[in-house]
Parts: C-alpha cells; structure tokens; sequence
C-alpha cells in the first residue's frame, strides 16, 4: 500500500518560497503511469487544487497559481516537490500531496503539512 | 472554470438514517468524472467514489453514487457513527482540470 508524506518549513516569511516535499513509500515514483498532486486547505475552508506532475514529467497547474507554482520529481529519492514563490498570507494552509492512476481523479492523499506565512 | 455548488450546507441526521448529499456543476461535466470524497476533522480527504458511481477500493456498498451532466448525488444508507464528516465532489475538467465543491458537514442529530 503507497504511503505520501509530505514535509517542510512550517513557517515562511512573506514573499519567499514555500517549498515542501511528498515523500513515496510502498513503491517506485517512476514505476507505471501515476500522477502525483498538490492540493492546499486554507483552516476551515474548502480544497484547491494546485497542480500535478506526470511520471513522463509533464506538468499541468491551476491557472490561478501558474505563474509562482513548480512541481518536480527526484526518483533518486523517491519523492516529488512543489516550490510556490512570492507567498503571502493567502498562501497560509494545510498542503496535501496525493497519488492518482487517472488524471480524473486523486486516490490516496499524504496526511497533510500545515504551512503558516507569517513575518 | 467548472463551479460544483454543494447542498445542503449542514445536514443533520441520526445514525441509522438515510443521507441524500447534490453536487451542482455550472457546465456539464466531462464523461461524468465527478468523484466524491470524506474528510474527517485533522484528516486528509478520502477518495469514495470515482466516475460518478464507482466506488473506491475498501469504500462500504452504503455509499452510492449516482448522476450525470451537471446534476450528481452522493447517497449514504443506514449511516454509521463514523460517516458524520464533511464530504466533497471534485471534477475533472479542461482548465483548471480538477476543482472543488465547497464541502458539505454532515453532523450528527
């Protein structure tokens, strides 16, 4: 069974870059055809999809993101990355990164990061 | 942008009684890939059901999904003390290719 955590700062200063890591265990990231996603919980709020990468490496965001968002992989380490730039409080939230087999969908979910932006 | 309306808001029901949960989309969702997920608080969401009606690996056959086009219904029978949560649909699209409902609380009578 696929396990994701994620991990990272807790803490990011305004306009510096959040970056966080989802860790893979159970298999290999470069294994069969997976996508792999980040999604973001504001506390108390409703889910936003951020973005995802492809095993082949192909990337698709959430427009509203797109222009501060990458999404990468390290098979060495079997895990994948998502770097979100100039944060501000809006930015403040819980960060999930999740495993999917069809694009249409998101299968297994890590536990979650909180990530608070904040001088 | 595809926007799913979710209703109610709350529901308030008792163990044991049957849940009756819509998800509305703004356009007509692609090839009914609408999926439903239960998030229980401090948890991640977990995925229920898939392609409108399909349910998940380990997902109990009290869930049931139904629906096509803009109009998708989760139906939950005989609840369980475990199922009061909050529940969201999510669809597959063209950009942005997966968004949210904004969550329907089912909490206990």
């Amino acid at each position: 069974q696929v396990q994701l955590q994620e991990s990272g700062p807790g803490l990011v200063k305004p306009s510096q870059t959040l970056s966080l890591t989802c860790s893979v265990s159970g298999g290999s990231i470069s294994s069969g055809s997976y996508y792999w996603s980040w999604i973001r919980q504001p506390a108390g709020k409703g889910l936003e999809w951020i973005g995802r990468i492809y095993s082949s490496g192909n990337t698709n965001y959430n427009p509203s993101l797109k222009s501060r968002v990458t999404i990468s992989v390290d098979t060495s380490k079997n895990q994948f990355s998502l770097d979100l730039s100039s944060v501000t409080a809006a930015d403040t939230a819980v960060y999930y990164c999740a495993k999917s087999s069809s694009v249409t969908r998101l299968d297994y979910w890590g536990q979650g990061t909180l990530v608070t932006v904040s001088s | 942008e595809i926007v799913l309306t979710q209703s109610p808001g709350t529901l308030s029901l008792s163990p044991g009684e049957g849940a009756t949960l819509s998800c509305r989309a703004s356009q007509s969702v692609t090839g009914s890939y609408l999926a439903w997920y239960q998030q229980k608080p401090g948890q991640a969401p977990r995925l229920l059901i898939y392609g409108a009606s399909s349910r998940a690996t380990g997902i109990p056959d009290r869930f049931s999904g139904s629906g096509s086009g803009t109009d998708f219904t989760l139906t939950i029978s005989r609840l369980e003390p475990e199922d009061f949560a909050v529940y969201y649909c999510q669809q597959y699209g063209s950009s942005p290719p997966v968004t949210f409902g904004q969550g329907t609380k089912l909490e206990i009578k």
